[in-house]
């Protein structure tokens, strides 16, 4: 019965180079979520995802960042041309479908991205 | 644009008395609330959960109030043990908003022995 796994759990990249987090969801959950928590703040929502679908990416930087949610694999939060600035621990949820009401997500241990 | 609020970056509370966190949301559409734990280096963990129906939910020594008319919640940790010492972050979620789950900043809980 394993969680969400996340993984790598640590990454650095150079500015310019691209990341790629990789985020398998809990058996049976269908809806996968993705936060991002810069040193000392809380989680914010970046996207998300239910199978080949982005539900809501309200929280997504307008550019270089994209998610996607295959009908096959993981989810994949993609980072292009990295800055310092997207240092951060990001976090990935999951959860059953929505029709299974006022259920919690589950998330997984992070991967904390580190942008030299 | 903070719809969840927590105002207190951090509590520290004496082992054994209690623990009161709070939470402040503005959008009046949030209709289920909860609140995870989180330990450095770890993903958040789920720890109770409150309906927009009701006013409290209770799991062992946690406990969820919620007063919609003020759009505030608080959870109530009784007796603090140490090991509670954690982040405690408010969530909350609103049907019509496709589930997205907001959070609010965290709240540092210490709780000395």
């Amino acid at each position: 019965n394993a969680g969400v796994m996340q993984n790598p759990r640590h990454l650095v990249r150079r500015r310019g180079q691209e990341a790629r987090l990789r985020c398998s969801p809990m058996k049976g959950h269908s809806h996968v979520y993705w936060y991002r928590q810069l040193p000392e703040e809380g989680l914010k929502f970046m996207v998300y995802l239910q199978k080949e679908n982005i539900i809501d990416e309200s929280g997504m930087p307008k550019e270089r960042f994209s998610a996607e949610f295959p009908k096959e694999g993981p989810s994949i939060l993609r980072i292009q041309q990295v800055v310092r600035g997207d240092s951060a621990a990001y976090f990935c949820a999951s959860s059953p479908p929505p029709a299974k009401m006022n259920t919690e997500a589950f998330f997984g241990q992070g991967t904390r991205l580190t942008v030299v | 644009d903070q719809q969840v609020k927590q105002n207190s970056p951090s509590l520290s509370v004496q082992e054994g008395r209690i623990s009161i966190l709070n939470c402040d949301y503005t959008n009046s559409m949030f209709d289920y609330f909860l609140w995870y734990k989180k330990y450095p280096a770890e993903g958040p963990t789920f720890l109770i959960s409150i309906s927009s129906i009701k006013d409290k939910n209770e799991d062992g020594r946690f406990t969820v109030f919620l007063n919609k008319s003020a759009k505030h919640l608080s959870l109530h940790i009784v007796p603090s043990q140490p090991g509670d010492s954690a982040v405690y972050f408010c969530a909350a979620s609103a049907r019509t908003g496709g589930f997205k789950t907001i959070f609010g900043a965290g709240t540092r809980l210490f709780v000395k022995a």
